[in-house]
């Protein structure tokens, strides 16, 4: 069964800092890209990123939003996502999720307030 | 900009079809996925590749293309099936992807 479990959410203030883990099981996870995805309370659903798997280069990419705050990492040795979030905005409150498309987390929450 | 656009919600009654469409310029040229959310869950995929649905969704699902649209349709729609469904597609010379907005199905 594959599993996907975030971890890292919690309530900041603005212009702080958060690292999310997602932790995958189930599948192999040097194979495949990962994506975060955000949800704002109430709202759609909204990309952020993803980043490929080594094979095809490794690189990441960002959403215009959030590009030079927000960075996108992978440990395959720990089966593991990271997506560190810097100078958080309020905007940026939302439960996060990373997915490979097929399968998702359940969400982490992010609280920016003052 | 690169933008999907959904209908904010479509209605049906038990039993009937139910169709959401999805649409934009680039869909010509990209595949579509869909999603469906129900309140206080994660999304589920329920079709990739435009038309194809994955191992445990229910052949009730079906998708469709026509040029810069693409259509979920659900058939014999029930009151399970009421949540928010969302298009996603990846944009034209980009990595990028952007979801649509989001439809609201009711079944009643």
């Amino acid at each position: 069964e594959v599993q996907l479990v975030e971890s890292g959410g919690g309530l900041v203030q603005p212009g702080e800092s958060l690292r999310l883990s997602c932790v995958a099981s189930g599948l192999t996870f040097t194979n495949v890209w990962m994506t975060w995805v955000r949800q704002a309370p109430g709202k759609g659903l909204e990309w952020i990123g993803r980043i490929k798997n080594k094979v095809d280069g490794g690189t990441a990419d960002i959403a215009a939003p959030v590009k030079g705050r927000f960075t996108i990492s992978r440990d395959d040795s720990k089966n593991t996502l990271y997506l560190q979030m810097n100078s958080l905005k309020t905007e940026d409150t939302a439960v996060y999720y990373c997915t490979t498309a097929a399968f998702w987390g359940q969400g982490t929450l992010v609280a920016v307030s003052s | 900009s690169y933008e999907l656009t959904q209908p904010s919600s479509v209605s049906v009654s038990p039993g009937q079809t139910a169709r959401i469409t999805c649409s934009g310029d680039v869909l010509a040229k990209r595949y579509v996925r869909w999603f469906q959310q129900k309140p206080g869950q994660a999304p589920v995929l329920v079709i990739y590749r435009d038309n194809e649905r994955p191992a445990g969704i229910s052949a009730r699902f079906s998708g469709s293309s026509s040029g810069t649209t693409v259509t979920l349709t659900i058939s014999g729609a029930q009151v399970g099936d009421e949540a928010d469904y969302y298009c996603y597609s990846a944009a034209d010379n980009s990595p990028h992807v952007v979801f649509g907005g989001g439809t609201r199905l009711t079944v009643l």
